[in-house]
């Protein structure tokens, strides 16, 4: 079964950091683009970043170029996200998405907030 | 950066046809293709079409997507209780490097 667990939401100061896991499982993680997409409360979704299969290209949305690295580790089927310079607006659930969207977690929250 | 555009509501009868829009540019949607998303509350995405007609593995086939220029849309045969969510598109922008969403349609099934 094709799955993806998010993991590392939680409460956090504007300003401060938080790094997000997300495990996969169930399909060969190593040939997938995989994509950070997020969702603010009661608003849509929202691309933040995604990464190539060998970790060779990687792109950001602009509101978060600077503050936040997509990374991968192949041998572990996990893809992070760490985030620094956290705002307010940052505050959304997390999720993780697999290829072209094939496949999705459940989604993390993060809330940033003092 | 720049989004798709959709229509912010779609209501329809039950059994009924729904085609929803989504406008892009020759950057994204006219050249790239669309991909569509449905999301019920409360629930992640799941991916009902990509690269315009597509359609993973268990979607139904009431689901079909098309594109005409630099629109794209996804059409709901026999509307269903449970096709009452909301939908997204979205597409690779090859000015950008970025992936770009719609803001989204809520359908409501009468």
């Amino acid at each position: 079964e094709v799955q993806l667990v998010e993991s590392g939401g939680g409460l956090v100061q504007p300003g401060g950091s938080l790094r997000l896991s997300c495990a996969a499982s169930g399909f060969t993680f190593s040939t997938y683009w995989m994509t950070w997409v997020r969702q603010a409360p009661g608003k849509g979704l929202e691309w933040v970043a995604s990464i190539e299969q060998d970790g060779s290209e990687k792109f950001y949305v602009d509101s978060v170029k600077g503050r936040f690295t997509i990374s991968r580790d192949n041998a572990k089927n996990s893809l992070y996200l760490e985030m620094n310079s956290l705002r307010a607006e940052d505050t959304a659930v997390y999720y993780c998405a697999g290829g072209i969207g094939e496949c999705w977690g459940q989604g993390t929250l993060v809330t940033v907030s003092s | 950066q720049a989004g798709l555009t959709q229509p912010p509501s779609v209501s329809k009868g039950l059994r009924q046809t729904a085609t929803l829009t989504c406008t892009g540019n020759s950057n994204n949607v006219a050249n790239q293709g669309a991909a569509w998303l449905q999301q019920h509350q409360g629930h992640p995405p799941k991916l009902l079409s990509y690269r315009n007609n597509n359609r993973p593995s268990g979607i139904s086939e009431r689901f079909s997507a098309s594109r005409s220029g630099d629109t794209a849309s996804l059409t709901i045969t026999g509307l269903q209780p449970e096709d009452e969510a909301d939908y997204y598109c979205s597409a690779w922008d090859t000015s950008l490097s970025a992936v770009v969403f719609g803001g989204g349609t809520k359908l409501t099934v009468l």
